[in-house]
């Protein structure tokens, strides 16, 4: 157990609002990162973040901006959700050394209507 | 974009039978490979992470290879048994983007008692 929360766990939400998803850990870990789990994509990295303010973006960016302004806090938001963000969304985070093996949060649903 | 890919999608497999699946990526620039098993309802959870050529990892059942000249890993598990059902994924991590993973589309095991 890496200590990673996400909240919510779940949320249903119209398209047009904007949504924030929380990804919070206990371990200080300077590494965190957010992916989106479509069928057939597997895992697909939206942003992630290196250090307090420091964050870049993933392959599939557009339509989210993410901010960490705390170590142990990295939020995502989606400023405009649309019906194609509907997805699960999984925080991680990586431990130093141990060539980057991830940590994965219990994900979150999103559901836009 | 990197292209990773796993294959097959999916599989059954009877109870007590081996299986394997693959996983390719990019020859040049490699750095590590991971290894990650995904339970439904769950978070992915880190099985291996391989850096070498020739690299072979094992635990309990379960156990991968690694060629990083012609870019592939082999997974592969022994004596299958209903707790193996889950979707397999592998990642790619490129020299000089340590702090990023690309996933593959994962291969979903079903295996039937």
């Amino acid at each position: 157990d890496a200590g990673i929360t996400q909240s919510p766990r779940h949320k249903v939400t119209e398209t047009g609002t904007p949504v924030t998803l929380r990804c919070h850990q206990t371990e200080n870990h300077r590494y965190m990162y957010w992916y989106r789990q479509d069928p057939g994509h597997g895992l697909r990295l939206i942003h992630y973040s290196y250090g307090v303010k420091d964050t870049d973006k993933g392959e599939v960016s557009d339509g989210y901006s993410v901010s960490r302004s705390k170590t142990e806090d990295f939020l995502l938001t989606l400023e405009s959700a649309t019906s194609s963000q509907t997805s699960v969304y999984f925080c991680a985070i990586r431990e130093d050394g141990n060539y980057y093996e991830q940590y994965f949060g219990p994900g979150t649903r999103l559901t836009v209507t | 974009i990197l292209n990773v890919e796993q294959s097959p999608q999916s599989l059954h497999v009877q109870e007590g039978d081996s299986t394997n699946f693959t996983c390719s990526f990019p020859s040049s620039n490699f750095y590590a490979l991971h290894w990650y098993r995904w339970e439904t309802a769950k978070s992915p959870e880190a099985l291996f992470v391989m850096t070498l050529n020739g690299d072979e990892k094992k635990k309990g059942r379960i156990s991968a290879t690694l060629n990083t000249k012609e870019g592939y890993s082999y997974l592969y598990i022994k004596g299958s048994q209903p707790e193996d059902s889950a979707t397999y994924l592998c990642a790619f991590m490129r020299k000089a983007a340590g702090n990023k993973l690309t996933f593959g589309g994962g291969t979903r095991v079903l295996v039937k008692p």
